[in-house]
């Protein structure tokens, strides 16, 4: 069974400084990765997604890699912002399609 | 704006009493899916639809019915509320074909007491 850990479970760090969340998973046979964003109380907002062919998808300011081998995906903030606060989710699609999620990473961005 | 909506957003039931979860999406995606998300437990699939005319549980299907009405709705039913289905309920569309992403709604806030 897919498993999906992100660490760590919450991070708060000054503005401006450039930070990382972590996914990893357990089983590499995954067709592709996304990272969303959850605003308390709302939905969730897709930010990036990479097949599995790919290693790294960037969008602004933020930059997802995905190591498929080691079963790990990083998403890289750079000068972040007290807007960028938020639940960030990463989830992995396997057979028929089903997304399988991490818990998140909460993370606060102090001005 | 196209896009995945759900209704209602907030919803109180008692204990035994049923409801139905309605969601629509304009983007002519094929998959729908119900999530339903947690404290501590992530987001769970409970049901979901590859195709019009098809439905599949999930990791949690227990307590729910659903009905793919057609291709833009597919409903999520509680014939029995329980408070253990307190939760917040999503819905999603993905177009078919394993490399494309996922859309979703906002969510259903759902209280059982």
């Amino acid at each position: 069974k897919q498993e999906v850990t992100q660490i760590p479970a919450a991070l708060s760090v000054p503005e401006g400084e450039n930070l990382v969340l972590n996914c990893s998973f357990t089983d590499s046979a995954i067709y592709n990765l996304q990272w969303f964003r959850q605003d308390p109380g709302k939905g969730l907002t897709s930010l990036l997604l990479i097949q599995s062919s790919q290693r790294e998808q960037t969008s602004g300011r933020l930059n997802a890699s995905l190591d498929k081998s080691s079963g790990r995906s990083t998403l890289y903030i750079a000068a972040s912002q007290p807007g960028d606060s938020a639940t960030y989710l990463c989830a992995v699609t396997q057979g028929a399609q089903k997304l399988v999620f991490g818990q998140g990473t909460r993370l606060t961005i102090n001005p | 704006n196209a896009g995945v909506t759900q209704t209602p957003k907030f919803q109180v039931l008692k204990t035994g009493q049923s409801m139905t979860l309605q969601c629509a999406q304009d983007m002519n995606h094929n998959s729908m899916y119900w999530y339903r998300q947690d404290p501590g437990m992530g987001l769970r699939l409970i049901y979901y639809s590859a195709s019009e005319g098809t439905t599949d549980k999930g990791e949690v299907p227990n307590g729910y019915n659903v009905s793919r009405l057609n291709k833009r709705e597919f409903s999520l039913r509680l014939e029995s509320a329980a408070p253990s289905q307190t939760s917040v309920y999503f819905c999603a569309s993905s177009e078919a074909g394993r490399t494309m992403g996922y859309t979703f709604g906002s969510g259903t806030r759902l209280t059982v007491v």
